[in-house]
């Protein structure tokens, strides 16, 4: 089962930054939180993962919460192709099979 | 472009019937996980291989099959066509290194099954 919450759909105007939460309380000190989005049926796509300190890279930020908690993907200013579905997940490093477990995401539509 | 190729895209097959589809990881990837993705359940893993060897199943059908062949390249076999077997199935790769460090997987573009 996933182990993060997040809201089912939210919406932006473009050019102004998306902030997408993640709500991920039950998290372990082994778990990575990651971050990954799937435009309309292609494959999902990552865009960034963090452990405890906030990062950033060429498509977004990832905001982590001080007692990991929670967390925020910031797209610093959104465009329409950035209308996808966004799925936030934890990873246990400790899990031999690294695999992915999927929720059910967030879609984001971002709006002209 | 992940890198990570799959075929077919599309595949149009009849109740009862086989299938392969066929994944080519990244250059260098080591594991191969498979995903199903249908209207009314989302992306659900169902296996992973890493070097030829089964590491974790999911909720992967008796019916379906999977292996990984030397050169690493991932089939995943789909027997007893059902009409509910109609999906979405990603492939994806990652490299792994002893100590986990946040390696990321990275998904093909899939292949479409419609079971007719």
């Amino acid at each position: 089962d996933a182990k993060t919450t997040q809201p089912p759909s939210m919406d932006c105007a473009e050019g102004r930054a998306a902030n997408l939460p993640c709500n991920h309380s039950t998290i372990s000190g082994n778990e990575y939180v990651y971050w990954y989005r799937q435009i309309h049926s292609q494959g999902p796509q990552y865009i960034i993962h963090g452990l405890k300190n906030n990062e950033t890279n060429e498509m977004a930020s990832l905001i982590i919460t001080e007692d990991r908690k929670s967390s925020t993907l910031i797209l610093p200013h959104a465009t329409l192709r950035d209308t996808a579905v966004y799925y936030c997940i934890v990873r246990d490093r400790m899990d031999s099979s690294y695999k992915l477990i999927f929720g059910s995401g967030t879609r984001l539509l971002v709006r002209p | 472009d992940s890198g990570v190729t799959q075929t077919p895209k599309h595949l149009i097959t009849a109740t009862g019937q086989r299938v392969t589809l066929r994944c080519s990881p990244r250059s260098g990837d080591l594991s191969v996980y498979w995903y199903q993705q249908s209207l009314d359940q989302g992306l659900q893993f169902l296996i992973q291989y890493y070097n030829g060897e089964e590491r974790a199943k999911g909720n992967i059908l008796e019916r379906f099959s999977a292996q990984q062949f030397p050169d690493l390249h991932s089939e995943l076999n789909l027997s007893s066509l059902e009409l509910g077997d109609s999906a979405l199935y990603f492939c994806a790769s990652s490299v792994e290194a002893r100590g986990f460090s946040g390696n990321t997987i990275y998904f093909g573009e899939g292949s479409w099954l419609t079971v007719v």
